[in-house]
């Protein structure tokens, strides 16, 4: 079965330092990989999305992906880190078992930005 | 455009009783799924409908929960009577036909007592 896996729960960074939020997944062919952000109050908002092509995925905000098949990896990165950037992340893949659509979601990353 | 609509966007029940939440999709969006997220845990999916029909509803937890999609517009989910395992955050996300990308709502947090 299809899962994904984020290993870091919480992560606290400095404003202006660099980002690398883990992502993990488990599917014997190329998914279909997304990343979504969820801020205090907010609905979740898509990021950035890859299918195929190029493995370096330019998103909003900013933040950016790597696709890496040999390590079954899709990490989500920032250069620098700004305060706004405090939220919950989520990395999710297409389950291809399912109907059109059904995402399979990890458990969250939370970010928290120090002054 | 408008996005995704969920309301309430609390609702706190005392074990028992019975709730509706409701989603707005974009309009146009065949595709209408909801999920949900219990404290700790990851956002789950729990069904999806393409305009008024239950394309998949696999990820339903039992049959206390009810859900409908009137002419292919806004849905409800019903929870009846609710349990306090019901407890967390509805999610409903839309997307047009054939593509991946979903707009989510702001989700609805449910608390049973």
């Amino acid at each position: 079965a299809q899962s994904v896996t984020q290993p870091d729960i919480h992560i606290t960074v400095s404003e202006g330092a660099s980002l690398e939020l883990r992502c993990n997944y488990s599917y014997g062919a190329t998914p279909y990989l997304f990343w979504y952000v969820q801020s205090p109050g907010q609905g979740l908002q898509l990021l950035l999305k890859y299918f195929s092509g190029d493995t370096l995925v330019q998103g909003i905000k900013g933040f950016e992906a790597e696709f890496k098949r040999s390590q079954s990896s899709f990490n989500l990165r920032k250069p620098s880190v700004h305060w706004s950037d405090a939220a919950e992340y989520f990395c999710a893949v297409l389950n291809y078992g399912g109907s059109q659509g059904n995402l399979i979601f990890g458990k969250g990353t939370k970010l928290s930005v120090k002054p | 455009e408008a996005g995704v609509t969920q309301f309430p966007s609390h609702s706190v029940i005392e074990k028992g009783q019975t709730v509706t939440l409701r989603c707005d999709p974009i309009s146009g969006h065949d595709n209408l799924y909801w999920y949900r997220r219990v404290m700790g845990k990851e956002i789950k999916f729990l069904l999806h409908f393409v305009k008024e029909s239950k394309q998949d509803e696999s990820g339903m937890p039992n049959n206390r929960f009810l859900a409908e999609r009137t002419g292919g517009t806004y849905s409800t989910l019903k929870v009846q009577p609710a349990e306090l395992e019901d407890s967390g955050v509805y999610f409903c996300a839309s997307s047009p036909q054939g593509y991946y990308g979903y707009t989510f709502g702001s989700g609805t947090r449910l608390t049973v007592v």
